[in-house]
Parts: C-alpha cells; sequence; structure tokens
C-alpha cells in the first residue's frame, strides 16, 4: 500500500500570508502512462465532509478560488494558499489514487490562524 | 444538484449488525463507481469500500473485508453497506462519495453529509 504522509500536522498562518502544506508519498504516484500525478487534495471543515480541491496534483476543481494552488511530482506535493483567509481554516488531505485499491490518505493538516 | 443522503447509522453493540444506504440525485449513477469512506473521531478517512457499476469489481479495506458487504441498486440509485460483526474500531462517520470515472476510477469528487456510527455497549 501507498502510505501518504503529511507535513507540519498543524501550521498557523497570520490572515493574508501564504500557507504551505505538504504531502509525501511512499512510492512514486506519477504515470507515465498519461503523464499525470494520481494524487488529490481536499479540504475538511468542522461537521462537514471532505471536499475535493485540487486534483492530478495541480487541477484545481470548479469553484475553487484562485488562491489555492497545487504543485509537485513523483512523491513530493505541496498545496499552497497564496494569501490566507479565515474560511480557509480546516484541515487539508492529500490522498493518492494511483495504486488502488486501496485508496490512502495522509494523516491531515491542520490549518489555523495566527 | 447533486446530493448524497447516507442513512442507517446509529448506536449498536459490539458484534451486531447495521446496513448504511446512500440515497444520489443529481448523477447518472448507473455509470458511477461509488466508495464508501470512513472517518474515526479525531482522525483522517479510510476508504473502506468500492463498487462499479454493474458490481463487476467489489474491492474492501483489509479492516473490513469479510464483514462488510457492498451493494447498489441502480434503479433506486442507491448504495448500501452491510456491516457485520461490528467492534470498537468501526466507530466512525461514514460517508459515501461517487467516484471521477474518465475513464478513471480516479478521485472522490461527491460527497454525502456522512452517518455516524456507534459501536459502545
Amino acid at each position: 500500500d501507498i502510505v501518504m504522509t503529511q507535513s507540519p500536522d498543524s501550521l498557523a498562518v497570520s490572515l493574508g500570508e501564504r500557507a504551505t502544506l505538504n504531502c509525501r508519498s511512499s512510492q512514486s504516484v506519477f504515470s507515465t502512462a498519461n503523464n499525470k500525478n494520481f494524487l488529490a487534495w481536499y479540504q475538511q471543515k468542522p461537521g462537514q465532509p471532505p471536499k475535493l480541491l485540487v486534483s492530478w496534483a495541480s487541477q484545481r476543481e470548479s469553484g475553487v478560488p484562485d488562491r489555492f494552488s497545487g504543485s509537485g511530482s513523483g512523491t513530493d506535493f505541496t498545496l499552497t494558499i497564496s494569501s490566507l483567509q479565515a474560511e480557509d481554516v480546516a484541515i487539508y488531505y492529500c490522498q493518492q489514487y494511483y495504486s488502488v485499491p486501496p485508496y490512502t490518505f495522509g494523516q491531515g493538516t491542520k490549518l489555523e490562524i495566527k | 444538484e447533486v446530493q448524497l443522503v447516507e442513512s442507517g447509522g446509529g448506536l449498536i453493540q459490539p458484534g451486531g449488525s447495521l446496513r448504511l444506504s446512500c440515497v444520489v440525485s443529481g448523477l447518472t449513477f448507473s455509470r458511477d463507481w461509488m466508495v464508501w469512506v470512513r472517518q474515526a473521531p479525531g482522525k483522517g478517512p479510510e476508504w473502506i469500500s468500492r463498487i462499479n457499476p454493474d458490481e463487476s469489481f467489489i474491492s474492501y479495506a483489509d479492516s473490513v473485508k469479510g464483514r462488510f458487504t457492498i451493494s447498489r441498486d441502480n434503479v433506486k440509485k442507491t448504495v448500501s453497506l452491510q456491516m457485520n460483526s461490528l467492534r470498537g474500531d468501526d466507530t466512525a462517520v461514514y460517508y459515501c462519495a461517487r467516484v471521477q470515472t474518465s475513464p478513471g476510477p480516479y478521485f472522490f469528487d461527491y460527497w454525502g453529509q456522512g452517518t455516524l456510527v456507534t459501536v459502545s455497549s
């Protein structure tokens, strides 16, 4: 199984500042067949289900603000929030869908306001 | 509008059984792969089962294999999870979700609000 490890476990950032969340997979999730990374990012607010933010490591979902961006390839990935807003307080999870089943998630990064 | 609505959760004693259901609207469903994902209190999501449109490809996480059974009714647009021999570590919010397929199956793009299962004596 591919193990997903996120860092840090928690992060406090001032409003308007940049937040950088990291995700590492235990093996590459890059497919040479279609030249894509099989990596998604989800946002989860209290009492809500996870919400898909980014797929294919860098493809923002429709309706997701452009302050969110995903990057990385192979085994190392980053979700960046360019200018933190109060509504971005949440737990963020990465997930691989390259080698499934099982689908595996990271343990999450809790993002708070400093 | 896409909606996934889970039901069937509740308090159950260890060793007991529950059947969860997820009714889907606003999606084709009959061509959709579906999953169940659970989330224990304070923990991250854990995928537990997947089913393809005609039920020919079904898979389970090791943690539930042999105890849980996924099924679907494409006419009623419902996916179900029969949970037997429940244990304390099955306590979680259970979500159903649609798997994006183009051709896929890939990531989970639509989620229900979840139903809480508590296993306790």
